[in-house]
């Protein structure tokens, strides 16, 4: 079946770029995302981008999609205490409402 | 825009009993889905409705869990009978299917948080 999956823990030192790196199997996705969780919040939309669309930049974020690969990653440019957090990649198809499919989450810890 | 609603934000009930999640949606959203979250794992689909019909369930769903949404806007999950292992965040979300959303993302709630003891 379709899957997502991504690596479980990113550290970083403030001020740094943060890669988030996600893998996922269904080649008729037509959506990723990136949705980001903080501790007892639900899950805020970063960003998402179409699968005919090869990046993506929206202020200190870049997404960069290979669809090839099947490889998705999302950048945080000047990465802040602020950004620690837990980051989901998932997955949709516009052909089917409910097929969405979330990564396990990348819990990114930021160093001073 | 007021978001996506979900009351109450925390519930501990006692196995056995019954529990009852409400969720009020982006008001222009006609999709709304529930998910469930464990500890260290993404949200796992369980349902999702389309205005007022239910049109998908997971199989994760046993019959002891239910969902309405009688009049398309707002929804409530019971779960009846709860057990230890239904403990886990319920979240819910929405989206719209009109043509100038274009299948638009998921916007979640803050979520329910139940414990079972």
């Amino acid at each position: 079946g379709e899957d997502v999956e991504q690596s479980l823990f990113l550290s970083v030192r403030e001020g740094d770029s943060s890669v988030i790196n996600c893998t996922y199997t269904d080649s008729s996705s037509t959506y990723l995302y990136w949705y980001k969780q903080e501790p007892g919040a639900g899950l805020q939309l970063l960003t998402y981008i179409f699968s005919n669309m090869d990046m993506k930049q929206d202020q200190r974020l870049t997404v960069l999609l290979n669809k090839k690969d099947k490889h998705l990653s999302l950048r945080i440019a000047d990465t802040q205490t602020g950004d620690s957090a837990i980051y989901f990649c998932a997955e949709g198809s516009y052909s089917s409402a409910s097929k969405i499919i979330f990564g396990s989450g990348t819990r990114l810890s930021i160093r001073p | 825009d007021t978001g996506v609603s979900q009351n109450p934000r925390h519930k501990i009930t006692k196995r056995g009993q019954n529990v009852t999640f409400r969720c009020d949606p982006i008001s222009e959203h006609n999709r709304l889905y529930w998910y469930r979250q464990t500890l260290g794992q993404g949200p796992e689909f369980l349902t999702y409705f389309q205005n007022e019909a239910q049109l998908e369930k997971s199989r994760l769903l046993s019959d002891r869990f239910s969902a309405e949404r009688p009049k398309g806007s707002f929804s409530t999950l019971e779960i009846q009978r709860t057990e230890q292992g239904d403990s886990a965040m319920y979240l819910c979300a929405s989206s719209s299917d009109r043509p100038s959303s274009y299948n638009s993302p998921l916007h979640f709630g803050n979520g329910t948080r139940l414990t079972v003891t």
